[in-house]
């Protein structure tokens, strides 16, 4: 049972490069998202998908894509990335709320933008 | 949408003493409060969490407790160990649309 399977680990962009990062998770959780992890920042949330099918916007969803492709994969793209998107990056799953709600984080995804 | 605030964003501690973080939150239809725990290098992972029908929950040395009336709520640690020097996050979300927002997270640290 891998739980949060985050790929890369570790990337580094140049100015104006796209890329996507992934995001699978075998718990069959309905929702997913995409954290992102600055120093004295937090977790701040870029967008998330309450269920297969459906994606919102968080916190701070400028300059990202996301597409959840089935229940289980939920993608994050930079179309163009920018040094101000150098972040470790986390993808986290969970069940809905009656099932219960503990939220099971990735490994993480250190981007540097250069 | 959702806002919520922590505090402090440091905390320094003696071996031994009791920790409390304090959170607030904006939406009043959130409904229940995770708290996480994030070594240095590792990923978040709950430690404890709390259900707006419930005012105080325990875990051993963890206990929070929730005030939703304020709509606030707070982590207590009891006789610190060096071990839980951390970065620890609250966490607020709604029942149905499952948006999870956290706070800024608080670093703890217990000095031996």
């Amino acid at each position: 049972n891998a739980g949060v399977t985050q790929t890369p680990k570790f990337q580094v962009l140049k100015t104006g490069q796209s890329m996507t990062l992934q995001c699978a998770q075998d718990m069959n959780h309905n929702s997913m998202y995409w954290y992102r992890q600055d120093p004295g920042m937090g977790l701040r949330l870029i967008y998330y998908s309450a269920s297969e099918g459906t994606t919102d916007k968080g916190e701070v969803p400028n300059g990202y894509n996301v597409s959840r492709l089935n229940k289980r994969e939920f993608s994050l793209r930079l179309e163009s990335a920018a040094p101000s998107q150098t972040s470790v990056y986390f993808c986290a799953s969970s069940a809905g709320f009656s099932e219960g709600t503990e939220a099971f984080f990735g490994q993480g995804t250190r981007l540097t933008v250069v | 949408g959702e806002n919520v605030e922590q505090h402090p964003s440091t905390l320094s501690v003696q071996e031994g003493d009791s920790a409390v973080i304090k959170c607030t939150y904006s939406d009043s239809a959130s409904n229940y409060f995770p708290w996480y725990k994030q070594e240095l290098g590792k990923r978040p992972q709950l430690i404890i969490d709390i259900r707006s029908n419930v005012g105080e929950k325990k875990d051993q040395r963890i206990a929070v407790t929730l005030n939703k009336t304020a709509k606030h709520f707070s982590l207590h640690i009891t006789e610190t160990q060096p071990e839980d020097s951390a970065v620890y996050f609250c966490a607020a979300r709604r029942e149905y649309g499952n948006k999870l927002v956290f706070g800024a997270g608080t670093i703890l640290r217990v000095k031996s």
